[in-house]
Formats: C-alpha cells, structure tokens, sequence
C-alpha cells in the first residue's frame, strides 16, 4: 500500500531533550517537506527536500533541523525541543514539485508532540 | 512571503445544503490551488485542485472556482452529507514550485 508512515504518533517529552520524529515513504517520491499545524493557523511549512541531500527552509525553520541521505526518509529532529514547539507534525510527499500532476501531496498521519 | 486567508474558520450547514469556502492569496505568480479534507485524527487529503490557467473545475458534488484578477478562489460542495464533516484547507503553491502556503482552515459540520 503506498503511504506515508510517521513515528512515533505521539511523544510527551521535557524541554532540551532532542528527539527525532521519523518519516519514510514509499512511492518513490522527489519531493518531502515537513509541517506543524496548529490551531487557526493551518499547516506552516518547515523544511522540505526536492531530492536527496537537497534541503531548504520552509516558512518556520528555526529549532529544527532535517536530513535527506536516502530518497524514501525524511527525519526531523528537534535538537533541543522547547514548550512552543508543541504542535502535530505531518511529513508529506509528491512526486516532484515541478510538471503538472505531480504535485499532489500526501500526508502521514501526524505526530503529536508535547514538550514540557 | 505568500499569504493565504481563509473563511470562515467554522461552517455549519444542513444535510442536504451547499457549503461555501473562500481563499484569498496575495502572490500574483502563484499558479497552482489545491484544496485538502483532513478528518479527525488524519493527515490531509487532496480532494480537487485548479491550475491558473482555468476557471472552474468540478468533481462530482465538489467544485472549485479561481479568479486570477481579485486573487481568490473557492470550494463548493453541493448536497452536503455528513461524511463531509471535516477540516478543509486551501493552499497555493509558489512560482518556482517548491512550497505550498496553507490557510488557516475551515471546520465544516454537516447536521444529519
């Protein structure tokens, strides 16, 4: 089944204790970009990656950080994680970014993350 | 950067009524308008989009409109059902392609 997979779902964790939110597709996908969505604000985009070992900030960067060493991973890590970044994070996937019909992105399921 | 604003935040419709969701973006280079449902406890999922090169689209009960000159686009469902109970977000994507800017959503209800 082709699909976009996150772990953990959920983490409860304490202020400064990095932690690594993983995301892996399976559609042979260019493109992977990660984004938090929080209440009214839709989804804010973070990083995203056009191929691997390309990476570039999205709209709200600062406390993450993201690698892209082989095509199908996309892990966010948050080095030292701080109570303004609770949120649900998803990672999303497209074929590519560019020529018609590829864009679609689909979504994982979420990780909800707590930092206290 | 690209803005995306979205209305209403809260929609509640009967049964059987049609729902009316507007966007308003503020890059006029901006050439792709996708459109995702996100029910409870899921990622999004794209459920129609327009390119800039036309108007109007339609799926079945959904259809979107685009007007380039005032920037805005809509969704319309149609014959609303329960099952269409949801959060929906409009996007645009940038020229160059590489990002999608969500607005900030609409929580649709759809009274049985």
């Amino acid at each position: 089944e082709a699909q976009v997979t996150q772990n953990p779902r959920y983490l409860i964790t304490v202020t400064g204790k990095k932690l690594t939110v993983t995301c892996s597709q399976n559609m042979n996908h260019e493109y992977m970009s990660w984004y938090r969505q929080d209440p009214g604000l839709g989804l804010r985009q973070i990083y995203y990656s056009m191929n691997v070992e390309v990476t570039d900030k999205g709209d709200v960067p600062e406390g993450y950080k993201v690698s892209r060493k082989e095509k199908r991973n996309f892990p966010l890590i948050l080095e030292s994680p701080s109570p303004n970044q609770t949120s649900l994070y998803f990672c999303a996937s497209s074929l590519s970014y560019a020529g018609f019909g590829r864009y679609e992105q689909y979504f994982g399921p979420g990780t909800r993350l707590t930092v206290t | 950067g690209e803005n995306v604003e979205q209305h209403p935040s809260t929609l509640s419709v009967q049964e059987g009524d049609s729902a009316v969701i507007k966007c308003t973006y503020s890059d006029s280079a901006s050439n792709y308008f996708p459109w995702y449902k996100q029910e409870l406890g899921k990622g999004p999922q794209l459920i129609i989009d327009i390119r800039s090169n036309v108007g109007e689209k339609k799926d079945q009960r959904i259809a979107v409109t685009l007007n380039k000159t005032a920037k805005h686009f809509s969704l319309h469902i149609t014959e609303t059902q329960p099952e269409d109970s949801a959060v929906y977000f409009c996007a645009e994507r940038n020229n160059a392609g590489n990002m999608l800017t969500f607005g900030g959503g609409t929580r649709l209800m759809v009274k049985p």
